[in-house]
């Protein structure tokens, strides 16, 4: 597609419920980030996928998280036994390889909320 | 830690008047600096970049002056208008190295009163 698609767009999980959130990144884009945003903290990283190379896990906040990205193109994030502390937006964007220095195209974002 | 410090947190301007954003950071090691514009329900769009090797950036009203010894960088919106309400996040990153991200700070909501 033209842009980063996420699905679903909204989602509602019970505490302690597993939840998969999608992102298709744009065709032919290397690098895919996932960050979370809540109220106030701007936008947190959560994990970086460029190319084969490992991903960059750094920005994980615990092992309830986890995300792969399958054949460098469409990727999910994990997280297991979610907690309300969990809800937020998660954002997922996509780019060129960072020497090319382009911007990140950011989709729309999945809006958890943990009841 | 937090490594890219933006403020203010929001900011009312009239319309036609100048809306500064600062951002200040600390890795000495980041050579790349982007801001992003976010409208609500949407993912933030990058709106205008620099790296350290010149001291400003301008395309049309947004413009982004960068001071490297101070470690701070701003973005101006001159005329501002009132489709210009957003929120803004500055961001930086080792952009010349593969395998990082940028780190934002924590946005400044932009109203522009008509």
């Amino acid at each position: 597609g033209a842009g980063v698609s996420q699905s679903p767009s909204n989602k509602v999980t019970e505490k302690g419920k597993d939840v998969e959130l999608r992102c298709d990144p744009i065709s032919g884009h290397t690098a895919l980030y996932w960050y979370r945003q809540s109220l106030g903290q701007g936008l947190e990283f959560l994990i970086y996928f460029q190319g084969n190379s490992a991903p960059d896990k750094s920005g994980l906040p615990s092992d309830r998280f986890s995300a792969e990205r399958t054949g460098g193109s469409v990727s999910t994030l994990t997280i297991q036994r979610t907690q309300q502390e969990d809800s937020a937006v998660y954002l997922c964007a996509s780019s060129l390889a960072w020497k090319d220095g382009t911007g990140y195209t950011f989709g729309s974002g999945t809006r958890l909320t943990v009841v | 830690q937090q490594q890219v410090k933006q403020s203010p947190q929001s900011l009312i301007v009239q319309k036609g008047g100048i809306s500064i954003i600062n951002c200040a950071y600390e890795n000495t090691a980041f050579d790349y600096f982007p801001w992003y514009q976010q409208f609500p329900g949407k993912g933030p769009a990058l709106l205008i970049a620099i790296r350290p090797d010149v001291s400003e950036k301008k395309e049309g009203r947004f413009t982004i002056s960068f001071n490297k010894s101070a470690k701070q960088f701003s973005l101006h919106i001159m005329d501002s208008q009132p489709g210009d309400s957003a929120t803004y996040f500055c961001a930086a990153s080792r952009g010349h190295q593969a395998g990082t991200a940028l780190i934002f700070g924590k946005g400044t909501t932009l109203s522009v009163s008509s």
